[in-house]
């Protein structure tokens, strides 16, 4: 089955300090998203991404987030200044349709912030 | 809005059975379950749409009551593998809009 692959598994970083997350989507796939999981809590929406613009965001995706596709196969999550309550498992998924369409997750990002 | 779900947590024995449920105060489109091991990503087990089906995948099926805005998932006779979080995630319209995930409903299968 294709996969959706995030990199790195896991990443340190200093408070304040900018941090990139990489995912590649199923390739035939158009719309992505990006989730974050708190250690043993739920799983919550940050972000939506279809035809090279956000199509929604949560409360979470403030101005320090920001997302790109920067070419056809790479999308990104970028935090500008980490914060320690930034610290999370970070989820990329897709999808090949919205509305009744089963998300794909990857394996995640476990994100850190010291 | 997100989701409610119950119990929070549940242990079952081998072969017991469970269900978890979910509602919403809002109308819904479309709600997915997910499994998710500790340490992994979710896994997709099904999505109903609104009309009141009712879906099977091997000993797991789900329904959904669009009226009362729930979702059930039946887990009969339960596995060790069976182990993990549910959560179950709601879409309100069949447009761009992003699946919202309740808690979580944590399985533990004791043998």
């Amino acid at each position: 089955e294709p996969e959706v692959t995030q990199t790195p598994s896991h990443q340190v970083t200093q408070m304040g300090q900018e941090v990139i997350l990489r995912c590649v989507p199923i390739s035939n796939h158009l719309y992505f998203y990006w989730y974050r999981q708190i250690l043993g809590q739920k799983v919550e929406f940050l972000v939506s991404f279809y035809n090279n613009e956000i199509s929604e965001k949560s409360e979470i995706f403030d101005d320090q987030f920001s997302v790109e596709r920067p070419d056809g196969s790479n999308f990104t999550l970028k935090i500008r200044s980490t914060k320690l309550e930034d610290s999370a498992m970070y989820f990329c998924a897709s999808s090949d349709w919205t509305g009744g369409e089963k998300l794909f997750f990857g394996s995640g990002t476990q994100l850190s912030v010291l | 809005q997100q989701p409610v779900q119950s119990p929070q947590a549940v242990i079952l024995r081998e072969g017991e059975d469970a269900v978890i449920n979910c509602s919403s105060s809002k109308a819904l489109y479309s709600v997915h379950w997910y499994r998710q091991k500790h340490g992994e990503a979710p896994v997709f087990l099904m999505i109903l749409l609104k009309g009141g089906e009712q879906k099977g995948h091997e000993k797991i099926s789900a329904s959904f009551n669009e009226k009362k805005q729930q979702s059930s998932l039946y887990l009969t006779a339960s596995q060790l593998s069976y182990s993990g979080t549910y959560f179950c995630g709601t879409e309100r319209h069949s447009g761009n809009t992003p699946l919202v995930f309740g808690k979580g409903t944590r399985l533990s299968v004791i043998a």
